[in-house]
């Protein structure tokens, strides 16, 4: 069965401390995944994708590994700010499949 | 690029009305668009898929006659909810693709919170 787990479900961090969020999936055959930010009240934003060849990925403070062996992903953020305060969905891809499998999310807030 | 709006952004109305919501590619040609809802503190589900000028493909469990979907043309999709009750109240996000997206990439919609009352 094509799943997608996140852990936490939730986290509390200090501003300007690093986090890192993660993400085990069985969804097969792969084809990529992607982090994706999402603000209460809006739609998913992405952060990053990866295929099956790259380990690593980064967008500003947002840096994103894979390991496409052991089927898991973590979203690193560093020196986190109050507007990192967010959802965090990890969503991957099956190839020739036309859906997305969504993890439930991790929940960041991050307070002064 | 690849922007994806929605309207309305929020509604509100009776029960027993219809809603309808529409989504838009601003600056790409979407084959593909996808409807997807959300309740509080859960992941996004897939209830729908849309491709321009044909039927929408229904998610099992998704009552194609109450969540009617058009994809009349290539920037846009419309989202009716029939007969709508409270317990259809959520948050509706579309997607959109085009055929030549990179990693089947799917750009988001800000989404539309829907409450009945």
């Amino acid at each position: 069965k094509n799943q997608v787990e996140q852990s936490p479900q939730s986290l509390i961090i200090l501003e300007g401390k690093n986090c890192t969020l993660q993400c085990n999936y069985t969804v097969s055959p792969f084809s990529n995944l992607r982090w994706y930010k999402q603000d209460t009240g809006r739609g998913p934003v992405s952060l990053t994708i990866m295929t099956f060849s790259e380990n690593t990925k980064s967008n500003g403070r947002y840096t994103a590994t894979l390991d496409a062996d052991t089927k898991q992903s973590s979203l690193h953020i560093t020196a986190s700010q109050l507007s990192d305060s967010a959802s965090y969905i990890c969503v991957v891809s099956a190839a020739g499949a036309n859906n997305l499998f969504f993890g439930t999310g991790t929940r960041l807030t991050v307070i002064p | 690029g690849a922007v994806v709006s929605q309207h309305p952004s929020w509604v509100i109305c009776k029960s027993g009305t219809s809603v309808k919501i529409e989504c838009r590619s601003l600056d790409f040609q979407a084959t593909t668009m996808f409807w997807y809802r959300q309740f509080p503190k859960q992941s996004l589900m897939l209830m729908a898929t849309s491709n321009e000028g044909s039927k929408a493909t229904y998610e099992q469990g998704v009552e194609k006659d109450k969540f009617l979907i058009n994809h009349a043309s290539l920037t846009l999709s419309t989202l009716t909810v029939t007969s709508a009750h409270p317990e259809d109240s959520s948050f509706y996000i579309c997607s959109a693709r085009t055929d030549v997206s990179s990693y089947n990439e799917q750009f988001f919609g800000p989404g539309t919170r829907l409450t009945v009352l």
